[in-house]
C-alpha cells in the first residue's frame, strides 16, 4: 500500500530565505510522485512531478523536488521564497503499474515572512 | 468553462438527509476523481471514472455514499442519510483521456457541514 508523510503543517520562512518542504513515501512498487499546490480561494494546481525520468524535478514558480529513493524522499525547495509562495503544499504518491490513485498527505502550509 | 466546476460551494445539511454534490469536468476530460478532504487531514480517494470503463469505488467509505457520470461530462456525488463525520470538503478533479497519472485539474470543492 502507498501512502505519504509531511513533516510539517506550518511552515514559516522569511522572504527571500530558503523553502524546504519534507515528503517521505512510501510504496510497494516504483512510485509516480507529485507536488500540488493550493492558494487561498482556489482549487489545487500541479507544481511538479516524478514520472522515473530524470531524479531531479522543476515545476512551476522555480519549485523544485529530489527523488531519493535511499531515504523515499521527494523533498520541495525553492532556493529564495517569494510573498506569492504562501500557500498550501500536499505531497502525493500513486503506484506506477496500474494505480490511478492518488494517495496525498495531510499538507503543509506555507507562510511567508516579509 | 475553462476549468473544473463544482456546485455547490458550500452546503449545510441536517444530519439524516441526502446530499447531491455536483461535478463539471473540464471538456474532453475522459478521467474524473472525487477526493474527501476532512479538518487536518489529506485528500482521501473516493471514487474514478474513466471513459465507458467501469468506476473505480474502492475509496467510498460506505453504502451511504454513491456516484454517478452522464458519460464523459457532468458527475454527481450523493450522501444518504448524512452523518457529521461526513463534514468535509469533496473535491472533484479531471484529466485527459487515456494519459495514466496525466496531471488533475481539481475544482475548488464544496465545503459539506452536516449540522
Amino acid at each position: 500500500a502507498q501512502s505519504v508523510t509531511q513533516l510539517g503543517s506550518h511552515v514559516s520562512v522569511s522572504e527571500g530565505a530558503l523553502v524546504l518542504l519534507r515528503c517521505n513515501y512510501s510504496s510497494s512498487v516504483p512510485p509516480y510522485l507529485f507536488w500540488y499546490v493550493q492558494y487561498p480561494n482556489q482549487g489545487l494546481q500541479l507544481l511538479l512531478k516524478y514520472t522515473s525520468a530524470a531524479t531531479l524535478v522543476k515545476g512551476i514558480n522555480g519549485f523544485e523536488a529530489e527523488f531519493k529513493k535511499s531515504e523515499t524522499s521527494f523533498h520541495l525547495t525553492k532556493p529564495s521564497a517569494h510573498m506569492s509562495d504562501a500557500a498550501e503544499y500536499f505531497c502525493a504518491v500513486s503506484e506506477s503499474f496500474g494505480n490511478e490513485k492518488l494517495t496525498f498527505g495531510t499538507g503543509t502550509r506555507l507562510t511567508i515572512i516579509p | 468553462g475553462a476549468g473544473v466546476s463544482q456546485s455547490p460551494s458550500n452546503k449545510v445539511t441536517e444530519k439524516g438527509k441526502d446530499v447531491e454534490l455536483r461535478c463539471d469536468p473540464i471538456s474532453g476530460h475522459t478521467a474524473l476523481y472525487w477526493y474527501r478532504q476532512r479538518l487536518g487531514q489529506g485528500l482521501e480517494f473516493l471514487i474514478y471514472f474513466q471513459g465507458n470503463s467501469a468506476p473505480d469505488k474502492s475509496g467510498l467509505p460506505s453504502d451511504r455514499f454513491s456516484a454517478e457520470r452522464t458519460g464523459e461530462s457532468v458527475s454527481t456525488l450523493t450522501i444518504q442519510r448524512t452523518q457529521q463525520e461526513d463534514s468535509a470538503v469533496y473535491l472533484c478533479a479531471s484529466s485527459l483521456a487515456g494519459r495514466r497519472l496525466e496531471k488533475l485539474f481539481f475544482g475548488s470543492g464544496t465545503q459539506l457541514s452536516v449540522l
